[in-house]
């Protein structure tokens, strides 16, 4: 049974980076046939899609738009787990953040598995 | 972010059939798969269909999704108290590169 846990400080103050962690167990972060992703909910912004990171044959790291100039996923290997870095961050970055897998080679696919969700929050 | 669209809420009494919709565009649901979660206050979301109309195993089959044109449809037969949820959609948008989710719609048994 696959399972995911993210961990990390739960306030946060604006202009720093945002650092979360998610703990995969059950599955490899070097699977070459799944994706892992971070997502984030607010009641003002909805659920945003922030990344992913996956292995296929070497590291590949995809992210959208919105906020490509802010943000880092890396894995790591180790201790089979990948990290969200978020800089200059704002009240606005006020979220429920999740870490989400997607299983398949298919990039249209979408996710299976999540974690439970830390809440993390910006301010001074 | 939310560009599929879902009424804000739904609602049943015991052992009725509900259905939410989520429609799209041609560059979403159009031309991609369609998934549908279910969220209990609190907690994760938990997949309920994939690939448009595919059930997980364990999820009961009065959980059924369909697909059609730009459009999908998340149906609850047989609505039993545990249903009360918020319920979104989710697809990959090609134009935007990004995934996409719906509005989100709550579903109250009466």
């Amino acid at each position: 049974q696959v399972q995911l846990q993210e961990s990390g400080p739960g306030l946060v103050k604006p202009s720093q980076t945002l650092s979360l962690t998610c703990a995969i167990s059950g599955d490899s972060v070097s699977s070459d046939s799944a994706a892992w992703n971070w997502v984030r909910q607010s009641p003002s912004r909805g659920l945003e899609w922030l990344g992913r990171t996956y292995y296929r044959s070497r590291w590949y790291n995809y992210y959208p738009v919105s906020v490509k100039s802010r943000i880092t996923i890396n894995p790591d290997t180790s201790r089979n787990q990948f990290s969200l870095q978020l800089n200059s961050v704002t009240p606005e970055d006020t979220a429920v953040y999740y870490c989400a897998r997607v299983i398949s080679l298919d990039p249209t696919d979408v996710f299976d598995i999540w974690g439970q969700g830390t809440m993390v929050t910006v301010s001074s | 972010q939310s560009v599929l669209t879902q009424p804000p809420s739904a609602s049943g009494t015991p052992g009725q059939r509900v259905t939410i919709s989520c429609s799209g565009s041609s560059s979403n649901i159009g031309r991609n798969y369609v998934y549908w979660y279910q969220q209990l206050p609190g907690t994760a979301p938990k997949l309920l269909t994939y690939r448009n109309n595919q059930r997980p195993s364990g999820v009961p089959d009065r959980f059924s999704g369909s697909k059609s044109g730009t459009s999908a449809s998340l149906a609850i037969s047989g609505l039993r108290s545990e249903d009360e949820a918020d319920y979104f959609c989710a697809a990959w948008d090609g134009s935007l590169s990004d995934y996409v989710f719906g509005t989100g719609t709550k579903v109250t048994v009466l």
